[in-house]
């Protein structure tokens, strides 16, 4: 069957340390992988989507990894601060009328 | 701000009982999609819908069903609710196209709904 695992529940880090959060899925060749934050209590944020095609997406401190060959996508936040501390979580969709899957995410935090 | 809103913000209900959740996108997106979170555990997608048709449908039995306005507002309804019925409920507004496809995803702040 498909899954979706995020390495792992929580993440303890430093601040100023670069946080990096692990996306691993099975049974799927997805089209898409977004990586979305969420706070307690509130909907997740989008952040970055990066294509099969791609290997590498940007954003500010924010870096994301696709490997298909690995199954797997890598996200990390350099430089990270305390108001980093959230739940990330991963979501893949396989083709173009599917909707999002989503792992369970990981809780990072980033102590000062 | 998402500029997503849903309320109410938080639900009691008892086992048995019907519920309606109610949803505002944001102006112009036409496609909204539900999605329960228990907790610990990641969104699931329940269904989306398109310019007021349902247009996907993920693992949820029919007690759950949904409505989209014209006004860009959505409804999710469950019926004979159950005590595993409990968890937060999210909808999500995007521009136009199907759920996820490279098409960003704007979350309101959920509904917590606890099923006693």
């Amino acid at each position: 069957s498909q899954k979706i695992e995020q390495n792992s529940e929580a993440l303890n880090i430093q601040e100023g340390k670069t946080a990096t959060l692990t996306c691993n899925y099975t049974n799927y060749s997805p089209a898409y992988l977004q990586w979305y934050r969420q706070d307690p209590g509130r909907g997740p944020v989008f952040l970055l989507l990066i294509r099969e095609n791609e290997k590498e997406k940007r954003k500010e401190r924010l870096k994301v990894t696709f490997d298909t060959t690995l199954k797997q996508s890598l996200f990390h936040i350099t430089a990270s601060q305390p108001a980093d501390s959230a739940t990330y979580l991963c979501a893949l969709v396989r083709s173009g009328n599917t909707p999002l899957v989503f792992g369970k995410g990981t809780r990072l935090s980033v102590i000062a | 701000e998402t500029g997503v809103t849903q309320s109410p913000t938080h639900l009691i209900k008892t086992r048995g009982q019907q519920v309606t959740l109610r949803c505002s996108s944001q102006s112009g997106h036409n496609t909204v999609s539900w999605y329960q979170q228990a907790l610990g555990q990641g969104p699931q997608f329940i269904f989306q819908y398109y310019r007021e048709e349902e247009n996907g449908r993920g693992n949820f039995p029919p007690r759950f069903s949904g409505l989209q306005f014209p006004n860009y507002s959505s409804e999710l309804n469950v019926n004979a609710l159950e005590l595993d019925d409990s968890a937060l409920y999210l909808c999500a507004s995007s521009l136009d196209g199907l759920a996820g496809v490279a098409d960003t995803q704007y979350f309101g702040p959920g509904t917590r709904l606890t099923v006693l």
